[in-house]
């Protein structure tokens, strides 16, 4: 079983549409998530970060956490064509070490 | 400015040649990563260091060695025993025990010819 889990899509909403991007997870006991974007052939950049129950928003997006579910997920509101990249789902273990887990990543299509 | 220094931005590797990808930081993290991305993909953990002279194996680590010598330099070789090297690498810093996520650098893509 994976241990993060996301739609490989591709996910295709039209400009100013919401988009909305999933995330499910294993260790219960996970304790930081991140959603980070990838533009192709370039690296990561972090967009969000969601350590407790509820919504985080920043601009246009929005992050949700439901630990109970273990389930996290990134909306954008007002989508462009600029955010047409890949988003990954990143989540921090339980244990002393700081390394994050990455899902596959969803490839989001905002068409004009 | 602080940031993450991968080099060389394009790699070729021979059949059974190693080729050592460089990482260095100037953020003053402890913490450093290295992390492989296939087309598609996620990206899955190589290997990682928290404090200097120290490093453990992440999910993938055969066919691949690491040091870390310096707080700033955590340079990832891929020896001849990695018998699919091709993938963009990624070189990631973190403050460890700090919630909050990496700073990655440009990363490497490694071709085999």
């Amino acid at each position: 079983q994976k241990e993060v889990e996301q739609n490989s899509g591709p996910l295709s909403v039209p400009e100013g549409a919401i988009a909305s991007l999933n995330c499910t997870y294993s260790d219960r006991g996970s304790q930081s998530f991140f959603w980070y974007r990838q533009y192709s052939g370039k690296s990561p950049e972090l967009i969000m970060s969601i350590y407790s129950n509820g919504d985080k928003e920043d601009g246009r997006f929005t992050a949700q956490l439901n630990k109970a579910s273990q389930y996290v997920s990134l909306l954008i509101r007002d989508s462009q064509p600029s955010d047409s990249a890949t988003y990954l789902c990143a989540v921090k273990n339980t244990g002393t070490a700081s390394k994050l887990t990455f899902g596959t990543g969803t490839r989001l299509q905002v068409t004009l | 400015d602080g940031g993450i220094t991968q080099s060389p931005k394009y790699l070729f590797r021979k059949e059974g040649q190693n080729v050592t990808l460089s990482c260095e930081q100037n953020l003053n993290h402890d913490a450093m990563y290295w992390y492989r991305q296939d087309p598609g993909q996620g990206l899955r953990l190589i290997y990682y260091s928290q404090i200097v002279n120290d490093f453990q194996k992440g999910d993938i680590a055969e066919g691949y060695s690491v040091s870390r010598e310096k707080k700033e330099s955590f340079p990832l070789t891929v020896t001849s025993a990695q018998k699919n090297p091709t993938a963009f690498y990624l070189c990631a810093s973190s403050i460890v025990q700090d919630p909050r996520g990496y700073t990655f650098g440009s990363g490497t893509r490694l071709t085999v010819v």
